[in-house]
This record gives structure tokens, C-alpha cells and sequence, in this order.
């Protein structure tokens, strides 16, 4: 199975922060990533595809880019309603595996 | 617009089994194919498998035992997980997401498409416990 690590775990920051959120492949995914993001009590909600593509109504401060086995989702500038946990997804090969998890505390 | 409607709550003896329903709608239901993900409490998503809505073809994710059964009823547009011999750690929320295909051209494609999920379903949270 292909494993999908993030980094970091937990991220605190502030409104108006930039922030990174890091997902690496235990062997290359090409760019076959999405990244979801998760409120509490909620299901997850996509917000990109294809490593970089922006799912329709996901605002523009997110951005993901990278390629193979490595990844990045970026807010530009975080917003309250982006207080949550992200997970990114690959869709290469089945068993098709999550990262663990990054949670987004305000700061 | 698009939407998965899951089953209420369950709360269930060991032992005992469970079908959870999910049903779509504002698509054509055999156009898309389903997934199946399940989140323990306090704990990140888990790919469980997915379901072919053409022909009802399941995949299940290597380790999910014989005790997970995934189903449809096409004339009702509704896809359906059974657990049977509930234990324990099958408590979670389980999710359906409907998933879509990219088309994938080149020849460093394994595959014609590759599919991620576009849309979730609430979730059933299933409780075992005695």
C-alpha cells in the first residue's frame, strides 16, 4: 500500500497567516492527490484534485502544487472559516490511503 | 443539486450486523461510482473500498474483512454497506462520496482514468456496544 504522510500534525497560526501544509508518498502518485478539509461533526469536502486543479467554489487562497511523492496545500491568507483538518488522498493505485491528518489551530 | 443521503444512527449489540443505506440524487446514479470511507472516534479517514453503480462490482480494500458487504439498488438510486458480526472497533462514521473520473492521456498513464471523490455523503455513525 502506498503510505501518505503529513506534516506537521497540528499547525496553530493566525488570521491572515500563510500557511503550508506538507504530504509525501511512500513512491510516486505522479500527480494523482486531492486534498479535503474536514470540519468538526462534518464530513470532508474537497477542495483540490490533481495535485494543483481548484475545485469549483473552493476559494482561490487555496493552492496545492507538486508532483511524485511530494505535495503542498497553501492558504494565502487563512481566513476563520479555514480553522479545521486537512487530509490529503491518493488516487494512483488502490488501496487509495489518506494521510493522518493536519488540524489548523487559530494561534 | 447533488446530494448523498445516508441512514440515521445505528447503535448495535456484538455480534449483531447492520446496513447502512445511502441514497442519491440530482445525477444519473449509475454515472458515477461510489466509495465507501469510515472514521473510528477521534481518528482520520479510511478508504474501505468502492462499488461499481454499472454493474454492482465491489473492490474492497485489502484487510477489510468478508464481514463488509457493499451493495446497490439501482432502481432506487441507493448504494448500501452491511456489516455483519459487529465488534467493537467497527464503531465510526461511515461515509459514502460519490467518486469522479479524470481522464488520464499519455503514455506514462497506467490507467484510462483515475477517480477521487467530488461529493460526501453526512455520514452514519454505527456505535457497538453492549
Amino acid at each position: 500500500d502506498i503510505q501518505m504522510t503529513q506534516s506537521p500534525s497540528t499547525l496553530s497560526a493566525s488570521v491572515g497567516d500563510r500557511v503550508t501544509i506538507t504530504c509525501r508518498a511512500s513512491q510516486s502518485i505522479s500527480r494523482w492527490l486531492a486534498w479535503y478539509q474536514q470540519k468538526p461533526g462534518k464530513a470532508p469536502n474537497l477542495l483540490l484534485y490533481r495535485a494543483s486543479s481548484l475545485e469549483s467554489g473552493v476559494p482561490s487562497r487555496f493552492s496545492g502544487s507538486g508532483s511524485g511523492t511530494e505535495f503542498t496545500l497553501t492558504i494565502s491568507s487563512l481566513q476563520p472559516d479555514d480553522f479545521a483538518t486537512y487530509y490529503c488522498q491518493q488516487y494512483n493505485d488502490y488501496p487509495y490511503t489518506f494521510g493522518q491528518g493536519t488540524k489548523l489551530e487559530i494561534k | 443539486q447533488v446530494q448523498l443521503v445516508q441512514s440515521g444512527s445505528e447503535l448495535k449489540k456484538p455480534g449483531a450486523s447492520v446496513k447502512v443505506s445511502c441514497k442519491a440524487s440530482g445525477y444519473t446514479f449509475t454515472t458515477y461510482n461510489l466509495d465507501w470511507v469510515r472514521q473510528a472516534p477521534g481518528q482520520g479517514l479510511e478508504w474501505m473500498g468502492w462499488i461499481n453503480t454499472h454493474n454492482g462490482n465491489p473492490t474492497y480494500a485489502q484487510g477489510l474483512t468478508g464481514r463488509f458487504v457493499f451493495s446497490l439498488d439501482t432502481s432506487v438510486n441507493t448504494a448500501y454497506l452491511e456489516i455483519s458480526s459487529l465488534r467493537a472497533e467497527d464503531t465510526a462514521i461511515y461515509y459514502c462520496a460519490r467518486n469522479i473520473g479524470e481522464k488520464c492521456s499519455g503514455s506514462s498513464c497506467r490507467f484510462g482514468y483515475y477517480f477521487h471523490i467530488d461529493v460526501w455523503g453526512k455520514g452514519t455513525t454505527v456505535t457497538v456496544s453492549s
